[in-house]
């Protein structure tokens, strides 16, 4: 069974870098599209990116100049970085695994969250 | 950007279909896939591919597609199937992009 746990600092400071990291547990971190999905309070889920194998990587158009996404294959983590974090930023923040081809990607398995609340 | 798009809200007697819809422009040439999520828990993949069903998903769970709508049906819904349900797929550009529908609200009562 693939597990996945989310961890990181869940009070950020308005302009600084929110900064998080899954780990994975039950497969290899290479073949797969990691992908991270947020979700505000009371809101929808928001697709923020995917990463594979280190070479290849989308973010949402709306985050991309904020976004870096990374992987740690010794780990088998992956994380992400968002900078100049602002309270629109505050959400529930899901690693998850895409499995398939790139174009027709599953999120099959996923971690349970973590509440990362931007605030000073 | 590209968008999807739900209706908010769908109520439904137990025991009676509900059907959740999804429109979005390249829908035609893209899967939809939905995702149950339950409050405060992570969302669980139902469908996949317009309409395959994951190992462990009931039955009464199915989805179509067809032009620019994708349709997530619960045949015989029961009060356990409340939930908010996502539907995702990705643009049509060259490096596809994800996309969740805004999510609909499903009360079985």
């Amino acid at each position: 069974q693939v597990h996945l746990q989310e961890s990181g600092p869940r009070l950020v400071k308005p302009s600084e870098t929110l900064s998080l990291t899954c780990s994975v547990s039950g497969d290899a971190i290479s073949g797969s599209f990691w992908t991270w999905i947020r979700q505000p309070p009371g809101k929808g889920l928001e697709w923020i990116g995917y990463i594979h194998d280190s070479d290849r990587s989308e973010q949402n158009l709306s985050l991309k100049s904020r976004v870096t996404m990374s992987v740690d294959t010794t780990k088998n983590q992956f994380s992400l970085m968002v900078r100049s974090v602002t309270t629109a930023d505050t959400a529930v923040y899901y690693c998850a695994r895409g499995s398939g081809r790139l174009a027709n990607l599953k999120f099959d398995f996923w971690g349970q969250g973590l509440l990362v609340t931007v605030s000073s | 950007s590209y968008e999807l798009t739900q209706p908010p809200s769908v109520s439904v007697s137990p025991g009676q279909t509900a059907r959740i819809t999804c429109s979005g422009d390249a829908l035609p040439t893209k899967y939809a896939y939905w995702y149950q999520q339950k409050s405060g828990q992570a969302p669980v993949l139902v469908i996949y591919e317009d309409k395959k069903r994951p190992s462990g998903i009931p039955e009464r769970f199915s989805g179509s597609s067809s032009g620019t709508m994708a349709t997530l049906t619960i045949s015989g819904a029961r009060v356990e199937d409340e939930a908010d349900y996502y539907c995702y797929s990705t643009d049509s550009t060259s490096n596809p992009r994800g996309v969740f529908g805004g999510g609909t609200k499903v009360t079985v009562l």
